[in-house]
């Protein structure tokens, strides 16, 4: 079965503070995807990665595709980094681009 | 560039009632298509999903289908809602190459009462 477990669920931090998310996945991917989710619900594509690291800003995402692990890690946290944030795996073959999600960590930073 | 629109935002409606849900993209062509859900405590389930005009498939039997009458336009709907059927519905699009990203719309918050 294709499972992809996220930790923590929730997460408080105090601003300014480095955040690490945890997520890891049962089979093999085409990618792994990093979501953020604000709080009326709509979704935004964080960063899709297959291997090593990628950055944006205060976001760092890296996989360990042989551990099946990806983590998502925000520098210097601020509170509107508060949101839910969701990992997601592409299956190689299966539905059109399907994503498995996993059901999230709640994010709620501090001032 | 390419934008994702879907509406309405929220929508209250009685059990028992029809649904209709659109979700239409702008700025590319032949785009994969894909209507999810998120329940109340749970992590996003994929419902329909579309690869061309008229070209559906379901991956979770329910009381909801799955209309994609032009190439960028891509329906839900529901003859009669159930309570079971309250979430937060979200489409998205991707190219159909592999391992581009997807983009979501804004979602529709449905609560049947």
């Amino acid at each position: 079965k294709n499972e992809v477990e996220q930790s923590p669920q929730n997460l408080t931090a105090q601003e300014g503070e480095f955040i690490t998310i945890n997520c890891s996945y049962s089979v093999g991917i085409s990618a792994l995807h990093w979501l953020q989710q604000h709080p009326g619900g709509g979704i935004v594509s964080l960063f899709m990665l297959s291997s090593g690291k990628k950055k944006h800003g205060r976001l760092i995402a890296t996989i360990n595709i042989q551990e099946k692990h990806s983590s998502l890690h925000i520098t210097a946290s601020h509170p509107r980094d508060s949101a839910v944030y969701i990992c997601a795996q592409g299956l190689y073959g299966g539905s059109q681009g399907n994503l498995i999600f996993g059901k999230g960590t709640k994010l709620s930073v501090k001032p | 560039s390419q934008t994702i629109h879907q509406w309405p935002a929220t929508l209250v409606q009685p059990v028992g009632s029809p649904l209709s849900l659109e979700c239409t993209v702008e700025g590319t062509s032949n785009p994969n298509l894909y209507w999810y859900r998120q329940a109340a405590g749970r992590g996003l389930q994929l419902l329909f999903y579309s690869v061309g005009i008229g070209q559906i498939s379901s991956e979770v039997p329910q009381n909801l289908s799955a209309s994609r009458p032009q190439d960028r336009q891509f329906i839900l709907s529901s003859k009669k809602l159930l309570l079971s059927d309250s979430g937060f519905y979200l489409c998205a699009w991707t190219r159909t190459i592999a391992n581009y990203g997807y983009t979501f719309g804004s979602g529709t918050r449905l609560t049947v009462v």
